[in-house]
């Protein structure tokens, strides 16, 4: 099946700094990838929607400025959490879709990073 | 109120064990429903997805009910295995993006 790749697998950071992850499609081609995020014994909240070549959309309450998006391929989305601070502690994980499968094609997940802020 | 609601568990069984979980969604656009598996501290893995009929794969057996806007999972024979959370998903029509529940979380134990 489709693979999504998600580096880095862990990460800690201090206060203050930036951190960027990557999502890769490593077999197929991926229009948007979805980025969401986890807290400990929650549900997957979506934080925003990548869209290749545009700009994402973000849901209501996540900050565009501190969660920046860049899908600048077809197999590529990075996610950076700017000037973080330990609240952003979670474990954020990416999602895709084959180009042309439709809204109803199988999410593929990456393995997730999970961001420690000291 | 949540759009996507579980019970959290944990849900206790041993092996062999039957196990039911529920779920209930409140918005009637949603069109597609799934049940996804996450182990611990690891990203969610597609289950099965659940259709209007009712549908069965193995030891497990979704259903959907649309009116009461309900979907169930059944597992038979639980296996150790089967240990992990079990996510309600759902798509909303005009949405890309899943909507996920909390998550049930099962322990079968020996």
């Amino acid at each position: 099946g489709a693979v999504v790749s998600q580096h880095p697998s862990r990460v800690i950071c201090k206060s203050g700094t930036s951190v960027k992850i990557e999502c890769r499609s490593l077999d197929f081609q991926a229009t948007t990838m979805f980025w969401y995020r986890q807290f400990p014994k929650q549900s997957l909240m979506l934080m925003a929607t990548s869209n290749e070549g545009s700009k994402a959309t973000y849901e209501q309450g996540v900050e565009k400025d501190k969660f920046l998006i860049n899908h600048a391929s077809l197999t590529l989305s990075t996610l950076t959490v700017t000037s973080a601070h330990p609240e952003d502690s979670s474990f954020y994980i990416c999602s895709a879709r084959e180009k042309g499968q439709g809204g109803t094609g199988e999410l593929f997940f990456g393995e997730g990073s999970r961001l420690t802020v000291l | 109120r949540k759009e996507v609601e579980q019970d959290p568990g944990p849900f206790n069984v041993p092996e062999g064990a039957t196990v039911a979980f529920n779920c209930t969604y409140s918005n009637s656009a949603s069109q597609s429903f799934f049940w996804y598996r996450q182990d611990c501290r690891k990203e969610p893995k597609l289950l099965m997805s659940v259709y209007s009929s009712g549908n069965e794969d193995g030891r497990f057996t979704a259903q959907l009910n649309r009116a009461s806007q309900y979907i169930s999972l059944l597992i038979r024979d639980s296996k150790l295995s089967d240990s992990a959370t079990y996510l309600c998903v759902v798509l909303r029509t005009g949405r890309r993006a899943l909507t996920f529940g909390s998550g049930t979380r099962l322990q079968v134990q020996p």
